[in-house]
C-alpha cells in the first residue's frame, strides 16, 4: 500500500460534528475507491471516483455522507451530522488509468471514532 | 449481491507449518485478489488471479483460481510469525468498479 496516503489517521468526533477524510492516491492513479471496515468484519464498497466524476456511490449512505476528488488535491470523504454507528475504519484505494487487471492499492485507513 | 465466504475463519498454527484457506463465491469472478492486513493498517495485496486454473506463487504464498471460477485458494508455506494477520480475497463486480471483499480469515502463529 505504499503511496496511498490517508490523513488523519485518527479522527475523533463527538456526534453531530462532521467528519473529513482525505485521500491522496498513488502517483499517476485517477480512479479513487472508498470502502468502510466495521470491527471484525471485511471491507465494504462506498463510492468510486475519478477525478472530478463520481462514478459509483451505490454503497455510500444516501443522507449525510458525500465524496469528491477535486481536479487538484485529494479525495475527501465527507460526514455530516456524525452517529456512533458511523465509527469504523474508512479506506481509500487507487488504482492507475487502465485498471484492465482490477488491482487497486490501499492506504493505511482513517480510523473514525465517534463518542 | 455477489457474496465471498472465506473458511476458516481462525487459524492456530505453529512457526513453521503449512496453512491453507480458500475463499467460495455465488456467482462468477474474472479476477481474484488476495489481500493481508496487519493490525491497524490497510489491506496489503499479495497475489492477483486472472485466469481460471492458473496457479501463481510470491515467495512463500501460493494462490490457485478455481476451475469453476466461483472459488480461490491460498497456501502459504513454512509459515513464520510475520504471517500473522487477517487474509481477505476479493474479486471485482461486472462492472470493475469495487471489489467485494471476503470475511476474511485470522491467521495466529505461534513459536
Amino acid at each position: 500500500n505504499a503511496g496511498v496516503m490517508q490523513n488523519p489517521r485518527h479522527l475523533v468526533r463527538r456526534r453531530g460534528q462532521e467528519a473529513r477524510l482525505r485521500c491522496s492516491p498513488m502517483k499517476g492513479h485517477s480512479h479513487v475507491y472508498w470502502y468502510r471496515q466495521l470491527p471484525e468484519e471485511g471491507l465494504k464498497f462506498m463510492v468510486y471516483l475519478q477525478k472530478e466524476n463520481i462514478i459509483d456511490e451505490s454503497g455510500m449512505p444516501k443522507e449525510r455522507f458525500s465524496a469528491e476528488f477535486p481536479k487538484e488535491g485529494p479525495s475527501i470523504l465527507r460526514i455530516q451530522q456524525v452517529v456512533r454507528g458511523d465509527s469504523a475504519a474508512y479506506f481509500c484505494a487507487s488504482s492507475p488509468e487502465l485498471a484492465a487487471y482490477n488491482e487497486q492499492f490501499f492506504g493505511p485507513g482513517t480510523r473514525l471514532t465517534v463518542l | 449481491g455477489q457474496q465471498l465466504n472465506q473458511s476458516p475463519q481462525s487459524m492456530f498454527i505453529q512457526e513453521g507449518e503449512d496453512v491453507s484457506m480458500n475463499c467460495t463465491s455465488s456467482s462468477i469472478f474474472n479476477t481474484w485478489l488476495w489481500y493481508k492486513q496487519d493490525p491497524g493498517e490497510g489491506p496489503v495485496l499479495l497475489i492477483a488471479l486472472y485466469k481460471a486454473g492458473e496457479l501463481t506463487s510470491n515467495g512463500r504464498l501460493t494462490a490457485q483460481f478455481g476451475i469453476t471460477r466461483k472459488d480461490s485458494f491460498l497456501n502459504i508455506s513454512a509459515s513464520i510469525p510475520s504471517d500473522v494477520g487477517i487474509y481477505f480475497c476479493a474479486g471485482p463486480t461486472r462492472t470493475a468498479s469495487k471489489l467485494t471483499f471476503g470475511t476474511g480469515t485470522r491467521l495466529q502463529v505461534t513459536l
